[in-house]
């Protein structure tokens, strides 16, 4: 299966500073990419994903770049505000057909005001 | 975007009890939804993919005869806790894919389990 390890497991940054957390996978079949937000006792949300035939995808200050050769891929926050606290996933997808993802062991992040 | 909704949200049981965890998918079919196991400051864990209309598959170390799984409509998908004890106590969510999408999971809102 899947081995995903994401890093760093926590981060803290000033407000308006930039985040950037990294996800490396194992499998090289993986072709979907997904960055999930989930807020304490809350569901996950998609912030953002991106698919293998693009190297890079960005949705206002949320942005993923992919490296397939290296297999990671890294979200980043810019102008990061408090509401972006929350705890980060990234997700690979691994298998095929069922779209099963495996979740890294997330990254909590903190923006101190 | 797609819904889905989970019930109950909290769940308070008395050990040795079974509960029922209900997961739909409000305006689509999903063929396919997924549970997860999470404990505090931890990950999600997947415990099953579950197939409308067949017996779910387990994920290794999950035991399906305590985890009961049915997907008897493509808008519902069940999970039963049997025999529940303390340490099943956890967050459980799950998912659904919407078919004909670029893929994405939707997910429930999560039920917490106590079990005293």
């Amino acid at each position: 299966g899947e081995n995903v390890e994401q890093h760093p497991s926590t981060l803290s940054v000033q407000e308006g500073d930039s985040a950037v957390i990294k996800c490396t996978y194992s499998d090289s079949a993986s072709n979907y990419f997904p960055w999930y937000k989930q807020e304490l006792g809350k569901r996950p949300q998609l912030i953002i994903d991106i698919r293998s035939n693009v190297g890079e995808k960005k949705d206002q200050r949320i942005a993923v770049t992919l490296n397939k050769t290296a297999k990671h891929f890294s979200l980043h926050i810019t102008e990061t505000q408090p509401e972006d606290s929350a705890v980060y996933f990234c997700a690979p997808y691994s298998g095929a057909g069922s779209y099963q993802l495996t979740f890294g062991k997330g990254t909590k992040l903190s923006v101190i005001p | 975007g797609a819904v889905v909704s989970q019930h109950p949200s909290w769940v308070i049981c008395k050990s040795g009890t079974s509960v029922k965890i209900e997961c739909r998918s409000l305006d689509f079919q999903a063929t396919t939804m997924f549970w997860y196991r999470q404990f505090p400051k931890q990950s999600l864990m997947l415990m099953a993919t579950s197939n409308e209309g067949s017996k779910a598959t387990y994920e290794q170390g999950v035991e399906k005869d305590k985890f009961l799984i049915n997907h008897a409509s493509l808008t519902l998908s069940t999970l039963t806790v049997t025999s529940a004890h303390p340490e099943d106590s956890s967050f459980y969510i799950c998912s659904a894919r919407l078919a004909g999408g670029r893929g994405e999971l939707f997910f429930g809102e999560g039920s917490r389990l106590t079990v005293l």
